[in-house]
Order: structure tokens, then C-alpha cells, then sequence
């Protein structure tokens, strides 16, 4: 069964310091990813996908980018974090089917300060 | 954007009562998931409907899906504290492969 490791579980960064969460996938290949954000007990932002190796969509212009060098990690980044980047990152996968299940990291909390 | 909206945004009462709640959108599902998440962990797959009018049950849980395929709903019945938790629904639009989730519903069954 597939696997998704993510890290930290929780993090607190200065505002203007840059960002690399890294996502990374066991147990499946070529799997849709993604990076959600969730602001507290709210619903999930989508803000990257990808559906293959160097394919990324964004969804929100934003401070933040992604990358996906390798088919199973999927990094977010930022070269200069704001107050506004708080809240609790979430990477998933699905396959490319259309009514798959979404699996989920255990996320990273990220406090801007 | 968010394209699907959920009511209510939050919810409490008792435990042993029913409840309800709601997902939406202007859009045509091709195919919609409830998902459960508990605090600092990542949602759960419930359960993906497909059909139009399609009903899924899962123990006190029952899920239907609009025949129109533009909602669905969640009926909870004889709730319990192990219940409480956020509700979200995700969706697909017909022709794209990202998935979208509503904004949630925040569940508090009080003993």
C-alpha cells in the first residue's frame, strides 16, 4: 500500500525566510500530487498538482512554488515567506483514475513569526 | 476558487441526535468523496459516489448523491462523541484530474 512521508511535523520560520517542505511516496508510481493548505479547522486550499515529473499547475498566484524532480517527491518552496503562509501543509496523492481515494501525509505545521 | 459549498460551516449538539449536512456546487460532478479529518492529521476517505441518486450507507452514515449530480448530502444518525470532526467533500469535475474540496463542516457532538 502507498505511503506518504512528509517533514517537519511542525515548523516556525521568520518572515522573509525561505521554505522547502519535502513530500515523498512509497508503494505507487506515477501518482498525481498534490499541496494543500488548510487554515485552522477550515477546508483545503488546493494550491499545486502535478500528474507527472516536472509537471506542475498552480492554482493560486502566490509566494509559494513546487517542484516535482523525481516521480515520487513533490517539494514546495518559498524564497521569502510572509505572515500569511501559516497553516497547516498538506501533501497527497491519487492515481490517475477518476473516482480514486486521496491519500494524505500527516501534513507540517508552519507558523510564520 | 472554491466550487463547492458546504453548510453548515459548523455544527453542535447532543449526542444521540441526527444530522445533516450539505455539499454543493454549480458544477456537474463526475464523481464526489467525503472525507473525515481529526485534528492535526490529513482527511480519511467515507466514501466516493458516482450515480446520480446513488445512496451509500456506512453503519449510521448515509450518503446520497443528487440525481442531478450537483450535491450531495450527509445524514448522520443517532450521533456519538466519536463522530465529532470535520466533514469535507471533494469533487472532480468531469474532464480534469485535480481534486477540490469544499470548505467543510466542523462536527461537535457533545456527550
Amino acid at each position: 500500500s502507498q505511503t506518504i512521508h512528509q517533514w517537519p511535523a511542525t515548523l516556525v520560520q521568520p518572515v522573509g525566510s525561505p521554505l522547502s517542505l519535502e513530500c515523498t511516496v512509497e508503494g505507487t508510481s506515477n501518482p498525481n500530487l498534490y499541496w494543500y493548505r488548510q487554515a485552522a479547522g477550515r477546508g483545503l486550499q488546493l494550491l499545486f498538482y502535478s500528474v507527472g515529473i516536472g509537471q506542475i499547475s498552480s492554482e493560486v498566484p502566490q509566494n509559494l512554488s513546487a517542484s516535482r524532480p523525481q516521480d515520487r517527491q513533490f517539494i514546495l518552496s518559498s524564497k521569502k515567506l510572509l505572515l500569511s503562509d501559516s497553516g497547516f501543509y498538506l501533501c497527497a496523492l491519487d492515481r490517475s483514475y477518476m473516482n480514486t481515494e486521496a491519500f494524505f501525509g500527516q501534513g507540517t505545521r508552519l507558523t510564520v513569526v | 476558487t472554491q466550487l463547492l459549498e458546504q453548510s453548515p460551516q459548523f455544527l453542535s449538539i447532543q449526542e444521540g441526535e441526527n444530522l445533516t449536512v450539505y455539499c454543493n456546487s454549480s458544477s456537474v460532478f463526475s464523481s464526489l468523496q467525503w472525507y473525515r479529518q481529526e485534528p492535526g492529521e490529513g482527511p480519511v476517505l467515507l466514501v466516493t459516489v458516482v450515480t446520480g441518486g446513488e445512496v451509500k450507507k456506512l453503519k449510521r452514515l448515509t450518503f446520497q448523491f443528487g440525481d442531478a449530480r450537483k450535491d450531495s448530502s450527509l445524514h448522520i444518525t443517532a450521533a456519538q462523541p466519536g463522530d465529532t470532526g470535520l466533514y469535507l467533500c471533494a469533487q472532480r469535475k468531469w474532464g480534469a484530474q485535480k481534486l477540490v474540496f469544499g470548505q467543510g463542516t466542523r462536527l461537535t457532538i457533545n456527550p
